[in-house]
C-alpha cells in the first residue's frame, strides 16, 4: 500500500522569500505524484502532478516540484511567495493501474506568509 | 461547465442518527470519489462509484455507503454516528478511463457529530 510523508506540519515563511516543501511517498514502484492546495474551508486545488518524463514539473500559480526517485521525494518548490500563497499544502500518491484512481494523502503543511 | 456542488455545507448531527450527503458532479464527468477529512488531517478515500457500483473503497465501516444515480450525481450514507464520524466530506468527481486522476473538488460538507 502507498503512504506519504509530509514532515512539516507548518512553515512560515516571509512575502518574496523562497519556498520549499517536503513530500516523501512509499509504493514499490513508480507512482503518480499530485500538490494539492486547501484554503481556509474550501475544496482541493490541483497544482501540479507527475506521472512520468521529466522529473521537473511546473504548475500553476508559480509552483513548481521535482521527482527524486532515489529519494522517494516529490517537494513543492516556488521562488518568490505571496500573501494569497497562504493555506494548506497537501502531497498525494495514486497507484498507476489500480483500477480506480484513489488518491492517498499526506497530513498537509500549513503555510503562512508573514510581511 | 458547472463545478461540483456538495449539499449541505453544514450540519450537526447526534451520536447514533443517520445522514445523507449530496454531490452534483461536474459536467462531463461519469465518476464520485468521497474522502473524509479530519480536523488537521489530510482527506481519506471513503470509496468510488462509477456506472452507479462501488469501484474501490478505503478502509471504512459498512456503515459507511454510497450511491451513484444516472445523472452521475451521488450520496453518502452514514448509518450509527459516531463522535469519530465528525469532518469535512469532500466528493471529487473525475472522468474515469482517461487516466488522469482528473478530480474536480467540491468545497465539502463539514460535520459534526454531537
Amino acid at each position: 500500500a502507498q503512504s506519504v510523508t509530509q514532515p512539516d506540519i507548518h512553515i512560515t515563511v516571509s512575502e518574496g522569500a523562497s519556498l520549499e516543501l517536503r513530500c516523501n511517498y512509499s509504493y514499490g514502484a513508480t507512482p503518480y505524484l499530485f500538490w494539492y492546495v486547501q484554503s481556509p474551508g474550501q475544496g482541493l486545488q490541483l497544482l501540479l502532478k507527475y506521472f512520468s518524463g521529466d522529473t521537473l514539473v511546473q504548475g500553476i500559480k508559480g509552483f513548481e516540484a521535482e521527482f527524486k526517485r532515489s529519494q522517494s521525494s516529490f517537494n513543492l518548490r516556488k521562488p518568490s511567495v505571496h500573501w494569497s500563497d497562504a493555506a494548506e499544502y497537501f502531497c498525494a500518491v495514486g497507484a498507476p493501474g489500480s483500477g480506480n484512481e484513489k488518491l492517498t494523502f499526506g497530513t498537509g503543511t500549513r503555510l503562512t506568509i508573514i510581511p | 461547465e458547472t463545478g461540483v456542488t456538495q449539499s449541505p455545507t453544514h450540519l450537526i448531527k447526534t451520536r447514533g442518527q443517520q445522514v445523507t450527503l449530496r454531490c452534483s458532479s461536474q459536467s462531463g464527468h461519469n465518476t464520485v470519489s468521497w474522502y473524509q477529512q479530519a480536523l488537521g488531517q489530510g482527506p481519506q478515500f471513503i470509496f468510488q462509484y462509477y456506472r452507479e457500483e462501488e469501484n474501490g473503497r478505503g478502509n471504512f465501516p459498512p456503515r459507511f455507503s454510497g450511491l451513484q444515480f444516472p445523472n452521475y450525481s451521488s450520496e453518502l450514507n452514514v448509518n450509527a454516528l459516531e463522535l469519530d464520524d465528525s469532518a469535512l466530506y469532500l466528493c471529487a468527481s473525475s472522468l474515469v478511463g482517461q487516466g488522469d486522476y482528473g478530480y474536480t473538488f467540491g468545497s465539502g460538507t463539514r460535520l459534526t457529530v454531537v
